[in-house]
């Protein structure tokens, strides 16, 4: 069975400031891991995602995430926060065993303070 | 191309009332998936289809619930009788087939059941 974890359900930094939100997944089997983002009153749209090619990948808006197998972990981070980063970031993993099937994690909010 | 479009975006009803959510996927994908999002329960799977054949429905709250794909371009979600617990915001979501495939999600319907 597969299983993300979200640590932290909001997370408050300045604009300017490092954004780091954490990913950890458990899966038996190579995952495909995603970042989703989701605004207020919208869908979730795809930040990035890892499809086992390049550990480090980059994504819209400036987020990034690496891939580290070892730690069972994909954070998602971007160097300099904007207010217009301010949403929900939900982490998700799937795998050739679960026929596309998207398994979330419980999502956390960020929130850009002046 | 228009994106997942999904309709009614907001429906107010009363408890006991059938109440029917519509989803066209984008043109060309094979999977496609019903989502719904409560602040306490977060994101949840309740079916998914592959080529219009439900795949996974163990997400389905109970029989009060049945969705449908009748054609590649058309899928509904139907809950009768409804019940205030309903109350959540139901996502559309399509992919091309694979576990390694974005899914693109509509704007969403909000269910209020009174």
């Amino acid at each position: 069975a597969q299983s993300v974890t979200q640590l932290g359900s909001h997370v408050s930094v300045s604009e300017g400031a490092l954004v780091l939100l954490r990913c950890n997944y458990s899966s038996s089997v190579p995952p495909y891991l995603f970042w989703y983002v989701q605004y207020p009153n919208q869908g979730l749209q795809l930040l990035l995602k890892y499809t086992s090619a390049a550990t480090l990948v980059k994504g819209i808006n400036g987020f990034e995430a690496e891939f580290k197998k070892s730690e069972t972990s994909f954070h998602l981070t971007k160097p300099s926060a904007h207010m217009s980063d301010a949403a929900e970031y939900f982490c998700a993993v799937s795998s050739s065993s679960n026929t596309g099937k998207l398994i979330f994690g419980q999502g956390t909010t960020l929130q850009v303070k002046p | 191309d228009a994106g997942v479009i999904q309709s009614p975006r907001h429906e107010v009803t009363e408890m006991g009332q059938e109440v029917t959510l519509r989803c066209k996927p984008i043109s060309g994908h094979n999977s496609l998936f019903w989502y719904r999002q409560t602040m306490m329960r977060g994101l949840e799977l309740l079916i998914y289809f592959n080529n219009n054949v439900p795949i996974d429905d163990s997400g389905m709250p109970e029989d009060r619930f049945s969705a449908k794909m009748p054609n590649a371009s058309f899928s509904t979600l139907k809950i009768q009788p409804s019940e205030p617990r309903d109350s959540a915001v139901y996502f559309c979501a399509s992919s091309l087939p694979g576990p390694q495939e974005t899914q693109y999600f509509g704007p969403g319907t909000r269910l209020l059941v009174l």
